[in-house]
């Protein structure tokens, strides 16, 4: 196990709703990226946050944003969903370094 | 940006014998290529690196090799066991930049 937790393992929402995915990252770690991973695909990245800064993005719209918090957790927000935003919703923790351990993930339905 | 391309998409080998798996790279800035893991319903595990500084990594039966004149780079597994079955990505980042692209997976299966 990596330490990195993420809640909720499952969710399901309608098109045009709003959702709020949340990480805990890993014990001394400060940066957090997110990551999105449809089906049969690898992750895609969405953005990632060091010491509470956006710092880097993908090619996502500006209803993904994200948040991070001073003990390092954080959020990803996503706005008027989409039915091509269902997937694997990933975040990965590091400590400002190359390697990057993964949660479990979150599995976002939308309807 | 950086484009991985991983081949093959779907590997079965005896268990017992070697699996290998390959990747390249566009971005000639890119020094670090990390392999992961991904086992059913459950996220990416971490199982080897490499960064542009080395040629040859080993971790018991895993090796990974990087050839930067070629952009590419490979996971080698010896012996291979059941538990080796899961789906690996390769991936690519450059110092400075954490964003990792990766490839698109093997699906590796090994047959008892």
């Amino acid at each position: 196990e990596t330490g990195v937790t993420q809640s909720p393992t499952h969710l399901i929402k309608t098109r045009g709703q709003q959702v709020t995915l949340r990480c805990s990252s890993q014990s001394g770690h400060n940066t957090v990226s997110w990551y999105q991973q449809a089906l049969g695909q690898g992750p895609q990245f969405i953005f990632q946050y060091y010491r509470e800064e956006e710092n880097g993005r993908g090619n996502f719209p500006p209803r993904f944003s994200g948040l991070q918090f001073p003990n390092y957790s954080s959020e990803l927000n996503v706005n008027a969903l989409e039915l091509d935003d269902s997937a694997l919703y990933l975040c990965a923790s590091s400590l400002a370094s190359y390697e990057q351990f993964f949660g479990p993930g979150t599995r976002l339905t939308v309807l | 940006g950086e484009n991985v391309e991983q081949h093959p998409s779907t590997l079965s080998v005896q268990e017992g014998d070697s699996a290998v798996i390959k990747c390249t790279y566009s971005d000639s800035a890119s020094n670090y290529f990390p392999w992961y893991k991904q086992e059913l319903g459950k996220g990416p595990q971490l199982i080897i690196d490499i960064r542009s500084n080395v040629g040859e990594k080993k971790d018991q039966r895993i090796a990974v090799t990087l050839n930067k004149t070629a952009k590419h780079f490979s996971l080698h597994i010896t012996e291979t066991q059941p538990e080796d079955s899961a789906v690996y990505f390769c991936a690519a980042s450059a110092f400075g930049n954490e964003k990792l692209t990766f490839g698109t997976g093997t699906r590796l299966t090994i047959i008892p």
